[in-house]
């Protein structure tokens, strides 16, 4: 079974704060995505990245950016987080078959 | 337009009825259709993929619309652990997939 971990399941920070999410896969897959989630808006895709040290903007980066210096693991920067930023983060792996992608339990971000 | 609506809900269901959701995909160029569940408090997994020829997976039926860019999820004999929020998702070109916000549905006794 595929498995995508997340550091935290919940997670409090204050406005202006740099707040690094880790996701790791261990699955060897290339694709790697972020995502948040809010009500009524959905799945946004923030940034996503199909191999070590690419990375692509997705629909919403302002404010993120992202780091993936090992194929496994995928990281979310907030550079000065804003209350705005306030959300679910999902982090999701997708492999060749481009069939499944496989999703973390995701982080609860408050930011204060 | 969004690239990809759902009917938020919820759907308030007896247990044993028969369901169904529809969405709507505003590219035509996309390539491939899922339907994924999302439990409250826990991340989506996928539930099945849409073929052009309709697929069905036990109690779950999917068909596209490909002329009329639609999709549908067909719920029957409905449980109470069926009770999730449903998410209709488009792929493009390439990897990236567009999620629609999702249809509620509520099983109920």
């Amino acid at each position: 079974d595929v498995k995508v971990t997340q550091s935290s399941r919940y997670l409090v920070k204050r406005t202006g704060e740099k707040v690094f999410l880790e996701c790791v896969q261990d699955m060897d897959h290339e694709n790697m995505f972020w995502y948040r989630q809010d009500p009524g808006l959905g799945l946004r895709l923030i940034y996503f990245s199909y191999d070590v040290k690419m990375k692509e903007k997705g629909d919403i980066p302002e404010g993120y950016s992202v780091s993936r210096e090992k194929k496994e693991r995928f990281s979310l920067i907030l550079e000065s987080a804003s209350t705005n930023q306030t959300s679910m983060y999902l982090c999701a792996s997708l492999g060749l078959a481009r069939d499944t992608q496989y999703f973390g339990p995701g982080t609860r971000l408050t930011v204060l | 337009r969004k690239e990809v609506e759902q009917d938020p809900g919820p759907f308030n269901v007896p247990e044993g009825a028969t369901v169904a959701f529809n969405c709507t995909y505003s590219n035509s160029a996309s390539q491939s259709f899922f339907w994924y569940r999302q439990d409250c408090r826990k991340e989506p997994k996928l539930l099945m993929s849409v073929y052009s020829s309709g697929n069905e997976d036990g109690r779950f039926t999917a068909q596209l619309n490909r002329a009329s860019q639609y999709i549908s999820l067909l719920i029957r004999d409905s449980k109470l652990s069926d009770s999730a929020t449903y998410l209709c998702v488009v792929r493009g070109g390439g990897n990236k997939l567009t999620f629609g916000t999702g249809t509620q549905l509520k099983v109920e006794l």
